[in-house]
């Protein structure tokens, strides 16, 4: 059965912070891994990571995907109050659809 | 502007009723989605549509269905066999279904007591 774990389940940290999130995933197949930004409702696209090694950037989140060990972290440096939200890992396993394969999320919260 | 629009945002229905979850993308997405949402888990596929007048089982199709006549509108029922019914439901569209970014609508929170 295919899972995708994320750790931790929930993070507390003051503003300015530098956070990493994990996620480790066992898939039969793999094609891509994406990373959710859920804040109120609706889940917000952040990154789709493919190769390993290669660190995908925006502003102060980063992210980049271990193929070998099968995991992948988010980091997000200089956090503000904005950032407290739940991220999502979802794995791609390759079912034919996009079948997406989500972990239980975390949520992260900055405090002032 | 162009998106995902699910109604109603909250919804309460008493044990025993169906009721029909709305979700509506003006993306000309190919492919929709309907996930749920508990407290605690990831995103679960329900069901999903490749095309018009198509669609396949997710995870956890039991006690749930759609339709897909149209390709804007891919709505849910949730039936009365569904045993834990309550709820944050998730629709999503993609471009294909081979496309990567799926985009998400705002979500119904369903409440049957």
């Amino acid at each position: 059965e295919d899972k995708v774990v994320q750790s931790p389940l929930s993070l507390v940290v003051h503003e300015g912070d530098t956070v990493t999130l994990n996620c480790s995933y066992e898939v039969t197949n793999f094609r891509s891994l994406l990373w959710y930004k859920q804040e109120k409702k609706a889940p917000t696209f952040l990154f789709m990571l493919t190769s390993s090694g290669i660190e995908k950037k925006s502003g102060r989140l980063s992210s980049i995907l271990d193929k070998k060990e099968l995991f992948s972290i988010l980091n997000i440096t200089a956090t503000q109050t904005g950032d407290s939200a739940i991220y999502l890992c979802a794995v791609d396993p390759i079912q034919g659809a996009q079948k997406l394969v989500f972990g239980q999320g975390t949520r992260l919260t900055i405090n002032p | 502007d162009g998106g995902i629009t699910q109604s109603p945002k909250y919804l309460f229905r008493k044990e025993g009723q169906n009721v029909t979850l709305s979700c509506e993308q003006n993306l000309n997405h190919d492919a929709m989605y309907w996930y749920r949402q508990d407290p605690g888990q990831g995103l679960r596929l329900i069901y999903y549509s490749q095309i018009v007048n198509d669609f396949q089982k997710g995870d956890i199709a039991e006690g749930y269905s759609v339709s897909r006549e149209k390709k804007e509108s891919f709505p849910l029922t949730v039936t009365s066999a569904q045993k834990n019914p309550t709820a944050f439901y998730l629709c999503a569209s993609s471009r294909d279904f081979s496309s990567y970014e799926q985009y998400f609508g705002p979500g119904t929170r369903l409440t049957v007591t």
